[in-house]
């Protein structure tokens, strides 16, 4: 069995401002780490993921998040925030290996202010 | 580019009707998924099907049933829609060996 804790529903900051968004996770087995984002009114989509190798995994709009698995965390993190980064971020993890089956944390809706 | 594509943007039902919500990709994936979403209590998974005509049920199957026929369509049934079932739907595929999920836009469904 596995669960997601974002320990955020929301997070609301300045644009500009760095930014950092909380997951952590439990499992009996090796995990694959997902983030995705839902802008309003869409379906979800991918930010990043970890698969293997490199714990620091970085996304093409500037947010990386970092694999801890002493910790068993995979927060996100932006150096500086846009507006347009306002939409709602969902951590989610599915095993490594056999199933396929992802769970998904509750959600942090991030509320970047002008 | 993976495209996941849903028959409704929003849908407005009455108690008690039959609800058809249609799931659609383009990539040949194998395993489709139904989410319902809510505020406060993120994504949980309805069913999910490994391969055509089979079906598995998620966490929150019970006033739902499902269909696949063919690889690339997972249809969402409500038999008889209830006010509780007022939400947004969710439809995604994946690979296997991924495990990234591709989303559908999304169902707004409100049940009157």
């Amino acid at each position: 069995a596995q669960s997601v804790t974002q320990l955020d529903s929301q997070v609301p900051v300045f644009e500009e401002a760095p930014v950092e968004l909380r997951c952590n996770y439990s499992s009996s087995v090796s995990v694959y780490l997902f983030w995705y984002v839902q802008y309003p009114n869409q379906g979800l989509q991918l930010l990043l993921k970890y698969l293997s190798g490199s714990t620091l995994v970085e996304s093409i709009n500037g947010f990386e998040a970092e694999f801890n698995k002493s910790q068993t965390s995979f927060h996100l993190r932006k150096p500086s925030v846009h507006i347009s980064d306002t939409a709602e971020y969902f951590c989610a993890v599915s095993p490594s290996g056999g199933s396929y089956i992802p769970t998904f944390g509750r959600g942090t809706s991030l509320i970047v202010h002008p | 580019d993976v495209k996941v594509t849903q028959s409704s943007r929003y849908l407005v039902k009455r108690t008690g009707e039959k609800v058809f919500l249609e799931c659609v990709q383009d990539m040949d994936h194998e395993n489709m998924f139904w989410y319902r979403q809510d505020p406060g209590l993120g994504l949980r998974l309805i069913y999910f099907s490994y391969d055509v005509k089979m079906k598995e049920k998620g966490d929150i199957p019970e006033g739902y049933s499902v269909s696949r026929e063919k690889k690339e369509r997972f249809s969402l049934i409500l038999e008889s829609a209830s006010t509780n079932q007022t939400s947004m739907y969710l439809c995604a595929s994946t690979m296997s060996s991924t495990n990234t999920q591709y989303f559908g836009p999304g169902t707004r469904l409100t049940v009157l």
